[in-house]
């Protein structure tokens, strides 16, 4: 079974700038959540989609927001781009069910100059 | 809120010796406990996970057991090879649904150095 892919796998953009990351789950998988990870800290939640639903959403700012697709892939947009959103952002799916583990991609680094 | 707490790093240890990594957690409801390792320049994967009290979970050697009383899930392995060097994270998701949908919680992480 193919894994949780992500593309692209890095990027650089300038401050002031949008940005869109993709995030393709494993098959079946109806569940795609979002992770922040930065050295100061840390990994932290952005949000989960369930079934083209947002289900939650961590403690963020409106500039990144996102999205779920029919076939499960999500996207993920941070408008309006600062240096401190330079990170590591990785996609997990699951099959949904609160308890279940999460699997994840290998992840998109951004870097805002 | 939930919160996951590791013990502070680096760990450096030579091969084959004893390894623990401590993970205590906060939590309002009954969550599940998770282990994840992170190799340089990759994603994490999940090593091990153990959704009740008394739970061990297992896995290439590594252990944890899930025990409410001390609210902790301390990760063990009896014998660490260089291919261990890592970052280890402790999470927990809440099995309440609602609010914890979809949602890990992390320790900092634990990096781990095996020198041969």
């Amino acid at each position: 079974k193919a894994g949780v892919t992500q593309t692209p796998r890095y990027l650089i953009k300038t401050r002031g700038q949008q940005v869109t990351l993709s995030c393709s789950p494993i098959s079946g998988h109806r569940s795609v959540s979002w992770y922040q990870q930065t050295p100061g800290q840390g990994l932290q939640f952005l949000f989960e989609y369930f079934s083209e639903t947002q289900r939650n959403k961590g403690n963020f700012p409106g500039r990144f927001s996102g999205r779920q697709f029919s076939n499960s892939r999500s996207e993920m947009n941070v408008s309006t781009l600062e240096l401190g959103d330079s990170a590591l952002y990785l996609c997990a799916s699951s099959a949904g069910l609160a308890a279940n583990e999460q699997f994840f991609g290998p992840g998109t680094r951004l870097t805002v100059l | 809120g939930d919160s996951v707490t590791q013990m502070e790093g680096p760990v450096t240890l030579s091969e084959e010796a004893f390894l623990t990594i401590n993970c205590t957690y906060t939590a309002t409801g009954y969550p599940s406990l998770f282990w994840y390792v992170q190799y340089p320049g990759e994603g994490l994967q999940l090593l091990l996970k153990a959704t009740k009290a008394d739970d061990k979970g297992s896995n290439k050697g590594f252990e944890a057991t899930y025990r409410k009383e001390t609210t902790s899930f301390h990760l063990e392995k009896g014998s660490v090879q260089v291919s261990d060097s890592a970052v280890y994270f402790c999470a927990l998701t809440d099995n309440a649904g609602g609010t914890s949908y979809g949602k890990l919680t992390f320790g900092q992480g634990t990096i781990l150095t095996v020198h041969p």
